[in-house]
């Protein structure tokens, strides 16, 4: 079946290090997958995308990339923040009909100073 | 730009009792929606998803129900909630840009 699993549950990290969470994924006819960012309290916000004909795009700090052959995602976080604590979503949008999202489990990101 | 408003962002009911959540949308017409639970320390789980209004589909079999009386309005209901109904549900419409969604702010639920 359709699933988007995460390898590590907690990532603990030091303030300015870089940090990587990684994303597994299992439909390979998905073409479009996302990051998102969920603070405490709050909804998850869209950090960056990457299309499957891809396997790197950079944003302002972050990294994506995508291993098709292996089917992992990751992101990298450069000079990690205390403000960069959360939990980190992966999704992958499965093709045809509408726009459906199938999320993982998560991983938390615990910054420390 | 697109907005998402949802509330309460808080909310605490008895066993047996009503539920009503709303989502609200601005900045957009004809937004594709869609209700997701989280339980605590969980992954988003896809609960409804509605293509206009009056139109729902139903993503997994459940004690709640959804609804889209007009374009930008999504509710979230049910009869006689149950313990596990426990948790987050975030409302959440298409991107402007690429795919993906913005999410609301959420509303955390707790039955007792």
């Amino acid at each position: 079946g359709e699933s988007v699993g995460l390898h590590l549950p907690t990532l603990s990290v030091q303030e300015g290090d870089n940090s990587i969470i990684n994303c597994a994924y299992s439909n390979s006819a998905s073409d479009y997958f996302i990051w998102y960012k969920q603070e405490s309290g709050k909804g998850p916000q869209f950090i960056i995308d990457i299309r499957s004909n891809m396997d790197k795009r950079q944003g302002q700090r972050v990294t994506v990339l995508l291993n098709k052959t292996v089917k992992h995602l990751s992101l990298q976080i450069a000079a990690t923040q205390p403000g960069d604590s959360a939990v980190y979503f992966c999704a992958e949008r499965v093709t045809g009909g509408y726009n459906k999202l199938i999320f993982g489990a998560g991983t938390r990101l615990a910054v420390h100073p | 730009s697109q907005t998402i408003h949802q509330w309460p962002a808080t909310l605490v009911q008895p066993v047996g009792s009503p539920l009503s959540l709303e989502c609200t949308v601005e900045g957009t017409s004809n937004p594709n929606l869609y209700w997701y639970r989280q339980a605590a320390g969980r992954g988003l789980q896809l609960l409804f998803y509605s293509i206009g209004i009056d139109q729902i589909s139903s993503e997994v079999p459940q004690n709640l129900s959804a609804s889209r009386p007009q374009d930008r309005q999504f509710i979230l209901s049910s009869k006689k909630l149950l313990l596990s109904d426990s948790g987050s549900y975030l409302c959440a419409l298409d991107r402007t840009a690429g795919y993906g969604y913005t999410f609301g702010s959420g509303t955390r639920l707790t039955v007792v």
